[in-house]
């Protein structure tokens, strides 16, 4: 069974300050990993995964095997950036577990 | 425009009417799928498809059902519902698997009196 854990519903921060979301995950063989995030009336979207090593928006995330955690990342919190935000794995049979979001807001 | 499209978006009935909520996308996307979002418990999958004719259980099938006759449909059947599955329902799609990036459609609400 595969299973996403996202401990916190919500996080306040203020602008200019870092920001960490974490999200542990359980998965016996090598999974996927994304992030994905709803902005206030918009679609769910895609903001990164794990094997594009990308940085999106400066936000950046790092899979760590041996924790398996996938944490989201930015140095420097925008009011932007104030949203759902939801971490999710791909196993092998391409079903795709969320975890339960973390709302993020960030304040002036 | 590409895009997931649901229908309808909004949707109030009552304990035991079947009703089907549509999706459709025109990406040619071989991948889709239909979540459940609930408060606190996030994004839960219902089911999935791999391809025309092909489906699989996701997390919570239970009470719902689904068909894949035509690549861009991929509609979510509610035989019997119950008040247990109002929710927000999202439709999305996909390339071939769960490694490329999903598309979300608008979502749905349903209420089940």
């Amino acid at each position: 069974a595969q299973r996403v854990t996202q401990p916190e519903k919500l996080l306040s921060v203020f602008k200019g300050a870092p920001v960490e979301l974490k999200c542990n995950y359980s998965y016996s063989g090598s999974p996927e990993l994304f992030w994905y995030v709803q902005y206030s009336r918009q679609r769910l979207q895609l903001l990164l995964r794990h094997i594009s090593r990308e940085s999106i928006k400066g936000f950046t995330a790092d899979l760590n095997k041996g924790e398996t955690s996938f944490h989201l990342k930015k140095p420097f919190a925008q009011e932007e950036d104030s949203a759902m935000y939801y971490c999710a794995l791909s196993g092998s049979a391409r079903q795709l577990t969320f975890g339960s979001g973390t709302q993020l807001t960030v304040l002036p | 425009e590409a895009q997931v499209t649901q229908n309808p978006r909004y949707l109030i009935t009552v304990t035991g009417k079947k009703l089907t909520v549509t999706c459709s996308q025109n990406m040619n996307h071989e991948y889709m799928s239909w979540y459940r979002q609930d408060p606190g418990l996030g994004l839960r999958q219902i089911y999935y498809s791999m391809n025309v004719e092909v489906t699989d259980k996701g997390d919570v099938p239970e009470g719902y059902k689904v068909s894949r006759k035509e690549k861009r449909n991929f509609p979510l059947i509610l035989e019997s519902p119950s008040p247990n599955q109002t929710s927000l329902y999202f439709c999305a799609s996909g390339l071939a698997g769960g490694l490329n990036e999903q598309f979300f459609g608008p979502g749905t609400r349903l209420t089940v009196l």
